[in-house]
């Protein structure tokens, strides 16, 4: 267990729904990423927020959504869904100032059907 | 903008023995920090190790180490005495100093054979 926890694990839905992706980032980190992992691909960058502030932005869908709760949980929101949106979901967690790498979290795989 | 590049999508080794995978990147900053993560069937993205560019000495963790060229921006991932459970995707990660944001290469996938 990494310590962060994302929910659910398997997701499948019809396209044109919307779903919300869950994360608890690691007891003690303020700053929760989310990456998308299209199939046997790399891993690209959506967003990240900072103790409930966005920080900074990457290749995120304007259908996509993401906030970051005073608990600092996080959730991910996904609109409109498309075929080409299955894909695995991680969210990871670091600490401020710290140059190590994140933790990640175990995905959310999603499907769309 | 940085990227990452993984010019070996899939590399093989023989139980027992040494493999290098390769990572080079592109940037303009001169201090970062540079990570290699395993991703096993099960999915989970694992940090294997890590350097910090201003430390000219090859980071190293127990099996697994790093051959780090900064004026080539060379990054390569060396792993001794192969063993079964080191069969994954194996994926470079850039970090600028000045932000948080991690920057992927696409992988390479490791099979080990015995």
């Amino acid at each position: 267990d990494s310590g962060v926890t994302q929910t659910p694990k398997h997701l499948i839905t019809a396209t044109g729904q919307r779903v919300t992706l869950r994360c608890s980032p690691r007891s003690g980190d303020l700053s929760v990423y989310w990456y998308q992992q299209s199939l046997d691909q790399g891993l690209q960058f959506l967003i990240q927020y900072y103790n409930g502030e966005e920080r900074a932005k990457g290749n995120i869908l304007e259908r996509f959504s993401a906030q970051q709760f005073p608990d600092l949980h996080s959730e991910l929101n996904l609109s409109s869904l498309e075929l080409g949106d299955s894909a695995l979901y991680f969210c990871a967690s670091n600490r401020q100032g710290a140059w190590g790498g994140y933790t990640f979290g175990s995905g959310t795989r999603l499907t769309v059907v | 903008a940085q990227t990452v590049t993984q010019s070996q999508p899939e590399m093989s080794v023989q139980e027992a023995e040494t493999v290098t995978l390769s990572c080079t990147y592109d940037t303009s900053e001169s201090d970062y920090y540079l990570f290699w993560y395993k991703q096993p069937p099960s999915r989970q993205m694992i940090l294997v190790i890590r350097q910090e560019a201003y430390k000219q000495q090859n980071a190293t963790e127990n099996r697994f180490s790093v051959n780090f060229q900064k004026a080539a921006k060379s990054f390569s991932l060396k792993i001794s005495d192969s063993q079964l459970g080191d069969a994954a995707m194996y994926f470079c990660a850039y970090r600028g100093s000045n932000t948080d944001k991690l920057i992927f290469g696409t992988g390479t996938r490791l099979q080990v054979f015995p």
